[in-house]
Formats: structure tokens, C-alpha cells, sequence
């Protein structure tokens, strides 16, 4: 059965500091990765994902990730963090099989100081 | 983006009573799914439902729980007898191109006292 990993409940980082978020995943078949952002009081929005092809994929605000098969890991990076980042993030794997079923790790909450 | 609508946005109701749960999303979609996070926790799938039937659930969509698509529109989570553990934000979502991702509704915050 797959599951999804996230290291680190919380991270911490500085305004203008690299941001890595860490997932990693266990499934028996190629997995489809997103990583899913929540702000307070909203719902979840898609910020990348990786279905085949390219292991490093882009998302929105600045955000990226890349899919390293050896290491069945998926990590969130992001060059340079904005207060605007600071948010819940969930790593989620879909084995693309009937019924699409989505499993999502625990979360990780970044906090962004000034 | 797409929206999926979910009301209410917040309920609160006693103890052993039902609910009802709505969502509309983009009307073409043939997948649905109910997921829910109690607070602090993961986000927790429950069904998907597809082509109007319940296609895959969890553990946590015991007897109490049931989904439909009354009028080909609007898909509803009823909860039959409400208890304090049901508490939860339950979240809405819809399978996007190719169902390889899901767009989610903002959630309908459900308080169980």
C-alpha cells in the first residue's frame, strides 16, 4: 500500500532563505506526486506535480520539486522564502488506479520570519 | 481555477443529529471525493464516487456515512447520527484533466457537540 512521509511538522525559515519541505513515499507502482499548499482558513491548492518525464517540475510561486526514484523522495524547494509563503504544505501520492484515490502525508507548517 | 463550491462553511450541531454536507463542483467531472482533516491532523480520504456510484471508500466511511448526487449537480455527504470524533473540516474535491489532480472545494468546518 502506498503512503506519503513528510519530515518535520514544522519548518522555520527566514524571510529570503531557501525553503525545503521533505516527502517521501512508499508505493509498489510509479506513483503520481503533488504537493498541495492550505492557507488559513481555505481549502487545498495544487502548487506542482509529477505524473512522468521530467523529474524536476516547476509550480507556482517560485515553488519546485524533484522526483528522485532512488531515493523515493519528492522534496518542496523554493529559493527564496516570502512572508506570503507561510502556509500549511501536504506531499500527496495517487497511484492512478480506479478511483484516482489521493493519500496525503501529515503536513508540514511553514512559518516565515521577517 | 475551476471552483467547487461547499456549504455551509460552517456547521455546528448536537450530538446524534444528521447532516448534510453540499458541494457543487464543474458539472462535467465523472470523479468525486469527500476528505476530511480533524484539527492538526492529515487530510484523510473517505469515497470517491464515480458515474454515480461509490467507486472506493475508507475505513472511515463506516454506516453513518453515505454520498449521492441527487440532481446531477450538487454532491452531498450525509452524516446519519452525528458523534464528537465527526468533528472535523470536511473537504470536497473533484478529479481535474486526465483525474490526475483534484481541485478542492474551501472545506465546510462541521462542529459536533
Amino acid at each position: 500500500a502506498q503512503s506519503v512521509t513528510q519530515l518535520g511538522s514544522h519548518v522555520s525559515v527566514s524571510e529570503g532563505a531557501l525553503v525545503l519541505l521533505r516527502c517521501n513515499y512508499s508505493s509498489s507502482v510509479p506513483p503520481y506526486l503533488f504537493w498541495y499548499v492550505q492557507y488559513p482558513n481555505q481549502g487545498l491548492q495544487l502548487l506542482l506535480k509529477y505524473t512522468t518525464g521530467a523529474t524536476l517540475v516547476k509550480g507556482i510561486n517560485g515553488f519546485e520539486a524533484e522526483f528522485k526514484k532512488s531515493e523515493t523522495s519528492f522534496h518542496l524547494t523554493k529559493p527564496s522564502a516570502h512572508m506570503s509563503d507561510a502556509a500549511e504544505y501536504f506531499c500527496a501520492v495517487n497511484l492512478n488506479t480506479g478511483g484516482f484515490k489521493t493519500i496525503f502525508g501529515a503536513g508540514t507548517r511553514l512559518f516565515v520570519k521577517a | 481555477e475551476p471552483e467547487v463550491t461547499q456549504t455551509p462553511s460552517h456547521q455546528v450541531t448536537q450530538m446524534g443529529q444528521e447532516v448534510i454536507l453540499r458541494c457543487v463542483p464543474i458539472s462535467n467531472h465523472l470523479y468525486f471525493y469527500w476528505y476530511r482533516q480533524i484539527l492538526g491532523q492529515k487530510v484523510e480520504f473517505l469515497v470517491s464516487f464515480y458515474n454515480n456510484e461509490i467507486s472506493e471508500k475508507s475505513e472511515i466511511f463506516d454506516d453513518q456515512f453515505s454520498v449521492e448526487r441527487p440532481d446531477g449537480s450538487n454532491f452531498t455527504l450525509k452524516i446519519r447520527s452525528t458523534k464528537l470524533e465527526d468533528s472535523a473540516m470536511y473537504f470536497c474535491a473533484y478529479g481535474g484533466d486526465s483525474n490526475e489532480k483534484l481541485f478542492f472545494g474551501s472545506g465546510t468546518q462541521l462542529s459536533v457537540l
